[in-house]
């Protein structure tokens, strides 16, 4: 299947700061990207839906102005949690579409721990 | 709404069989998957179905699809150690981007 990267594995950061995680498509082309939210023993949760050049499509209760997405390329897409505080510590996984395709694919996810 | 249902554990030995279930409430779901999460890794698709099949084979891995009674089947033949793992059934969203609605996810255990 089609291989997606996402980088840090793990990050642990200071309480305020910023910290920015990367999804790339490694032998697709990703129009449509999406980011979950996982926390312990729980199902994933939708965050938001990243189109390549346009504004992402946040899901309900979901800050936009505090997890900013970019997907600037068929091939990247980020997620920076702005500002970030003990309760955004959870654990991230992007996946990746081409096109109006119907499988996912999903990257190894990113553990976040804020201090 | 949509709403994926899932056991939330199970445990079998190893070499029997394993048959993991799931009820999705979306009629007009097109495809339907299964997905293996191992500890904190990320999803890996295990298979899918499309909507007008009622069975699909793929090495150790049988999914039935009901779709009278929206009920969908992992069926793991043969289960080994490294089988054990979270399994999430999902289904598409009716409301747009292919959104993927997950269940809970199922606990497999696999004991000698």
């Amino acid at each position: 299947g089609a291989v997606v990267s996402q980088h840090p594995s793990w990050v642990i950061c200071k309480s305020g700061t910023s910290v920015k995680i990367e999804c790339r498509s490694l032998d697709f082309q990703a129009t449509t990207m999406f980011w979950y939210r996982q926390f312990p023993k729980q199902s994933l949760m939708l965050m938001a839906t990243s189109n390549e050049g346009s504004k992402a499509t946040y899901e309900q209760g979901v800050e936009k102005d505090k997890f900013l997405i970019n997907h600037a390329s068929l091939t990247l897409s980020t997620l920076t949690v702005t500002s970030a505080h003990p309760e955004d510590s959870s654990f991230y996984i992007c996946s990746a579409r081409w096109r109006e395709g119907n499988i996912q694919y999903f990257g190894a996810g990113t553990r976040l721990s804020v201090l | 709404g949509e709403d994926v249902e899932q056991s939330l554990f199970l445990s079998v030995r190893e070499g029997d069989s394993s048959v993991i279930n799931c009820t999705y409430t979306d009629s007009s779901s097109t495809y339907l998957y299964w997905y293996k999460q191992e500890p904190g890794a990320g999803l890996q698709l295990l298979t899918y179905i499309f909507s007008n099949m009622d069975m699909k084979q793929d090495q150790r891995l049988t999914v039935l699809l009901n779709k009278k009674d929206k009920h969908l089947s992992l069926r793991i033949a043969d289960t080994q150690t490294g089988d054990s793992a979270i399994y999430f059934c999902a289904e598409i969203s009716s409301g747009g981007y292919n959104k993927l609605i997950f269940g809970a996810g199922t606990r497999l255990a696999v004991h000698p």
